[in-house]
């Protein structure tokens, strides 16, 4: 009965590979998200979408590139994965946008060598 | 943009005491203030929140004061038990965005 699911919970791979973190919502949400927390534990917003539309990007380098084919989905591929990249990656969502609150998925811990 | 402090970045507690984690932020447009838990390997889960008209709010052992005026915010934790150790992090609501601040690790010491 997962809420928010991610997958591969780990990814492991080469400086330069293309990659794809995939999250499901199964809450009937409207919003979703993409944050990175790096090895700090600092969560800092990458992307939201409402209803598919993408409403926040947040300066990220355009090798992050967010797809929601429908909104229970929103899927992020990252281009020429370089080391700054290693992070854990968490999908979330919201019923709605703005001052509501988001429900987190456990992460995706991408690691690059 | 919006920025939050927090502090502290840790804290341990005795078993049975409280504890009290501090957030400030900048924005005065910021309306909703949710405070997040997360345990190792997991997400974070909301374990309250509160809106900017409201003064104050509580949960069983867990309670969310506001000061809008000085634009703080604080959580309370009473009779603290081992489930509650993990890192705890306060965010502010602006823009269509919640901005966190940098997070504390609660230890709750047996």
């Amino acid at each position: 009965d997962t809420a928010v699911s991610q997958t591969p919970k780990y990814l492991v791979t080469q400086m330069g590979n293309d990659k794809s973190i995939k999250c499901e919502q199964n809450l009937g949400h409207d919003t979703m998200y993409w944050y990175k927390q790096d090895s700090k534990k600092f969560l800092k917003i990458m992307f939201s979408y409402n209803n598919k539309e993408l409403i926040i990007n947040e300066t990220v380098p355009n090798r992050f590139s967010p797809k929601s084919p429908d909104k229970a989905h929103l899927n992020l591929h990252i281009n020429s994965l370089e080391l700054g990249d290693s992070a854990v990656y968490f999908c979330a969502s919201s019923q709605g946008t703005g001052a509501q609150p988001q429900h987190f998925g456990d992460g995706t811990r991408l690691s690059i060598l | 943009g919006e920025n939050v402090e927090q502090h502290p970045s840790t804290l341990s507690v005795q078993e049975g005491d409280s504890a009290v984690i501090k957030c400030t932020y900048s924005d005065s447009a910021s309306n909703y203030f949710p405070w997040y838990k997360q345990e190792l390997g997991k997400g974070p889960q909301l374990i309250i929140d509160i809106r900017s008209n409201v003064g104050e709010k509580k949960d069983q052992r867990i309670a969310v004061t506001l000061n809008k005026t000085a634009k703080h915010f604080s959580l309370h934790i009473t009779e603290t038990q081992p489930e509650d150790s993990a890192v705890y992090f306060c965010a502010a609501s602006w823009n269509e965005k919640l901005t966190f601040g940098t997070g504390t690790r609660l230890t709750i010491i047996p």
